[in-house]
């Protein structure tokens, strides 16, 4: 079974623009999660979705937003991009009715934003 | 505010010695705890997990240890190998994860 992927692996934005990440996540899996990684911060979880539903948020501002599609695929926007948007980000998906720990992550996206 | 903390950014340990790990938390509502392992250029990858009714969860050469009054829990990795050289991560939760920032573990020859 092939793994939790995301793309572009690896992206350089400027300040003031925005942009889309992508999760395709593992055959099956309903449900996908949003991570920030930070080395000041961690790891931050930002949404959940499942069956194209937003089923939970962390404390994020209104500009990451997210959406799943009917295949279950997964993007995140970040619109109006600061310098402390850089970050890794990770998407990591699970199976409906799996423990919400029970989760793969994909091996992230880096942002990098100048 | 940190609900879940990771008071040391990085270890290191001999190898074939023991690695303790550490995290603390201040939510006492919080339902399970895990450890992820992370590897550079790698998501995190669940290593193990223990109950909020526990105490103790073992898996091979991982133990976990909660201690909920003083809202602590620790990895014990024994014995240590060179492999186990990675970022580890404390979480919490309920219906949501809560991680802490990582503590890097170096596993010495």
């Amino acid at each position: 079974k092939a793994g939790v992927t995301q793309t572009p692996r690896y992206l350089i934005k400027t300040r003031g623009q925005q942009v889309t990440l992508s999760c395709s996540p593992i055959s099956g899996h309903r449900s996908v999660s949003w991570y920030q990684q930070t080395p000041g911060q961690g790891l931050q979880f930002l949404f959940e979705y499942f069956s194209e539903t937003q089923r939970n948020k962390g404390n994020f501002p209104g500009r990451f937003s997210g959406r799943q599609f009917s295949n279950s695929r997964s993007e995140m926007n970040v619109s109006t991009l600061e310098l402390g948007d850089s970050a890794l980000y990770l998407c990591a998906s699970r199976q409906s009715g799996g423990k919400i720990y029970e989760q793969y992550f994909g091996p992230g996206t880096r942002l990098t934003v100048t | 505010d940190q609900q879940v903390k990771q008071n040391s950014p990085s270890l290191s340990v001999q190898e074939g010695r023991i690695s303790i790990l550490n995290c603390d938390y201040t939510n006492s509502m919080f339902d399970y705890f895990l450890w992820y392992k992370k590897y550079p250029a790698e998501g995190p990858t669940f290593l193990i997990s223990i109950s909020s009714i526990k105490d103790k969860n073992e898996d091979g050469r991982f133990t976990v240890f909660l201690n909920k009054s003083a809202k602590h829990l620790s990895l014990h990795i024994v014995p240590s190998q060179p492999g186990d050289s990675a970022v580890y991560f404390c979480a919490a939760g309920d219906d949501k994860i809560i991680f802490g920032k990582g503590t890097r573990l170096h596993i010495l020859p």
